[in-house]
């Protein structure tokens, strides 16, 4: 099993729809990471969270601490979100990073 | 130019071949990490270097070879590969290794014939 687990794997929107991607964890971690990765390869980080929530132009994030979870949420979804997301927890010392499978999430128009 | 660099953006070699990935960062960081990311599995860490030595070495075999000559650059020498060793290759930097949040470069996707 691995210690970082995404949910779904796949997930197809209609342009406009509100999208939720959940990560859960099952170690100590310092931080957790919402990672996105375009076609191509090249992956830009978008949140590292340790508590609560952040926002970001349509992008929220959210964890919780005690239950192990994080959700990551893009309100009125547009196509150009469409992408694979990753969930990484950084472990309790240290900057390493253990990754999650990634959720493909395509957005129709 | 700024970020994190990575060449060449593709590669295809075969099996008998030896070449290089190679890897810079812009960003004045301390460490610098060697991922590889294979089809349908979680990205995997290879290599981490901080100050340009090696502190975690992620029972990769020795057909993979890196290399940090300044906090810089980052290479990943290849030789005698192994078709499944075919898959995206992710160079990223942080300003140190407390620190979690990374920079990734944009990978070199290699093919092994």
């Amino acid at each position: 099993k691995n210690e970082v687990e995404q949910s779904p794997q796949n997930l197809t929107a209609q342009e406009g729809e509100f999208i939720t991607i959940n990560c859960s964890y099952s170690v100590g971690i310092s931080a957790l990471h919402w990672l996105q990765q375009h076609p191509g390869g090249g992956i830009v980080s978008l949140f590292m969270l340790s508590s609560g929530k952040k926002k970001h132009g349509r992008l929220i994030a959210t964890i919780n601490i005690q239950e192990k979870h994080s959700s990551l949420h893009i309100t009125a979804s547009h196509p150009r979100d469409s992408a694979v997301y990753i969930c990484a927890a950084s472990l309790v010392y240290g900057s390493r990073l253990t990754f999650g499978e990634g959720t493909q999430l395509t957005v129709n128009p | 130019e700024t970020g994190v660099t990575q060449t060449p953006r593709h590669l295809v070699m075969g099996m008998t071949n030896k070449k290089s990935l190679k890897c810079e960062q812009h960003l004045g960081h301390n460490a610098m990490y060697w991922y590889k990311q294979s089809a349908k599995k979680p990205l995997e860490l290879m290599f981490v270097y901080s100050l340009e030595e090696r502190v975690e070495n992620n029972s990769v075999p020795s057909r993979f070879s890196p290399e940090c000559p300044n906090s810089s650059h980052l290479f990943l020498h290849l030789h005698t590969l192994q078709p499944e060793d075919s898959a995206l290759y992710l160079c990223a930097s942080s300003q140190s290794l407390a620190t979690g949040n990374q920079f990734f470069g944009p990978g070199t996707r290699l093919t092994v014939l």
